[in-house]
């Protein structure tokens, strides 16, 4: 199975800064069928980025997406209050489906 | 509205079965495969596999496979998840999830189940 490996485990920042998120898979992902969902505490996750680089209906546009391959980032131009939360990547081009260990995105 | 609506948390004792549900509605339930994550307390999201109710069509993940049973009643837009024998290790919340297709647009509310003697 394609294991995703997400980088940094946490990532302290302000409101306002940029934050840059990194997940490497051990294989291609095929047809870049790589999603990014968002997670906080008592919540179900909620999808984000969609085939690397589609953004999910409503989500806004400081979140976004790119890469392809082996490597994919996830990046929140400027974080809001509302995004300090658990990012997690998730490959769906091969079976089984697989996701990332998780980045956790707090406030400094 | 799709809507994936999960049973209620459950406590066992190790040795138990279990059956937890989630019921599908505003879509065509035969016409999408739905999945089922695990999430330990405080770790990440976990496949554990994913069933196509249209053919009963079941994939496993190979961590998941003969520990766990996915199956579901199409006549009812509900899917299944089943243990024969719970450990103390499954203790976690559980979500179901729907490729929509793809990645996940909807999930279940989660179902938590807690295993302890």
């Amino acid at each position: 199975e394609i294991v995703l490996t997400q980088s940094p485990g946490t990532l302290s920042l302000s409101p306002g800064e940029r934050a840059t998120l990194s997940c490497w898979a051990s294989q291609s992902v095929a047809g870049s069928y790589l999603a990014w969902y968002q997670q906080k505490p008592g919540q179900a996750p909620r999808l984000l980025i969609y085939g690397a680089s589609s953004r999910a209906t409503g989500i806004p546009d400081r979140f976004s997406g790119s890469g392809s391959g082996t490597d994919f980032t996830l990046t929140i131009s400027r974080l809001e209050p509302e995004d300090f939360a658990v990012y997690y990547c998730q490959q769906y081009g091969t079976s089984p489906q697989t996701f990332g260990q998780g980045t956790k995105v707090e406030i400094k | 509205e799709v809507q994936l609506v999960q049973s209620g948390a459950e406590v066992k004792k190790p040795g138990e079965s279990l059956k937890i549900s989630c019921k599908g509605s505003g879509y065509s339930f035969t016409n999408y495969w739905i999945g089922w994550v695990r999430q330990m307390p405080g770790k990440g999201l976990e496949w554990m596999g994913i069933i196509y109710p249209g053919d009963s069509d079941t994939r496993y993940s190979p961590s998941f496979q003969g520990l766990v049973t996915i199956s579901a009643d199409k006549s009812i837009s509900t899917a299944y998840l089943q243990w024969s024998s719970l450990k103390a290790s499954d203790t976690a919340m559980y979500y179901c999830a729907r490729p929509g297709p793809g990645a996940i647009d909807s999930w279940g509310q989660g179902t938590l189940v807690t295993v302890s003697s």
